[in-house]
């Protein structure tokens, strides 16, 4: 099936530093989504972006749905060892099949104390 | 409140047996959507389901069905089980239907049924 492609594939940082994440897509989506999954758990919604340019942050997050809608980034400030987990976006399509959401393969952070 | 539940958290099946697994929505949630997670892999969609009718289909095989109740929990139904099956079934609700005018509502995922195929 249709994948995102979400780059990098995995990260090994220092506590502390910033990260940043992307997501870019052959199709338009109307709707960029970003999750984060811990081993044993589904996915848990971190930011969701509606609108073209928009810029949302939630605490140290920060996501932002491109001018073209074919691409999305997540920055993370500061990080913290709870960061650790594997990061995925998900678009969803324009027009009547705008009910599924389609996923990149992940980000694996790692951080290390 | 409660998030989205499933049930059972693990589950295995031998090749060529058949598996339902469930799923409870968000209280007020009317929409349920249902994602195959392999390893080292993003979910893949499967079905949605609003108001109990089928509202898509993600390419999967007609071994793949699924229903939706009243109460709009859901049932996810596999038959003929095969290796390939072995995943992360993860359920997903929203309050909105995903069809034009429903609004974009996000979705919110329970931890998932881990199907293991012998």
């Amino acid at each position: 099936g249709q994948q995102l492609n979400q780059s990098p594939q995995s990260m090994f940082i220092q506590e502390g530093e910033d990260v940043s994440m992307n997501c870019t897509s052959s199709s338009i989506f109307n709707t960029w989504l970003w999750y984060k999954q811990d081993p044993g758990e589904g996915p848990v919604l971190l930011i969701a972006l509606y609108k073209a340019g928009e810029l949302t942050s939630n605490g140290r997050l920060t996501a932002q749905f491109g001018i073209t809608r074919k691409d999305s980034f997540l920055n993370i400030s500061a990080s913290i060892p709870s960061d650790v987990g594997i990061y995925f976006c998900a678009g969803r399509n324009s027009g009547g099949s705008n009910y599924k959401l389609t996923f990149g393969k992940g980000t694996l952070l790692t951080v290390n104390p | 409140d409660a998030g989205v539940t499933q049930s059972p958290t693990h589950l295995i099946k031998t090749r060529g047996q058949h598996v339902t697994l469930r799923c409870s929505p968000i209280s007020g949630h009317k929409s349920v959507s249902w994602y195959q997670q392999v390893l080292g892999q993003g979910p893949q969609f499967i079905f949605q389901y609003y108001e109990k009718e089928e509202r898509g289909r993600g390419n999967f095989p007609d071994r793949f069905s699924a229903r939706q109740f009243p109460n709009y929990s859901s049932e996810l139904n596999v038959n003929a089980l095969l290796l390939g099956d072995s995943a992360l079934y993860l359920c997903a609700s929203s309050s909105g239907g995903g069809f034009l005018g429903a609004g974009n509502q996000p979705q919110h995922f329970g931890d998932g049924t881990r199907l293991s195929i012998l």
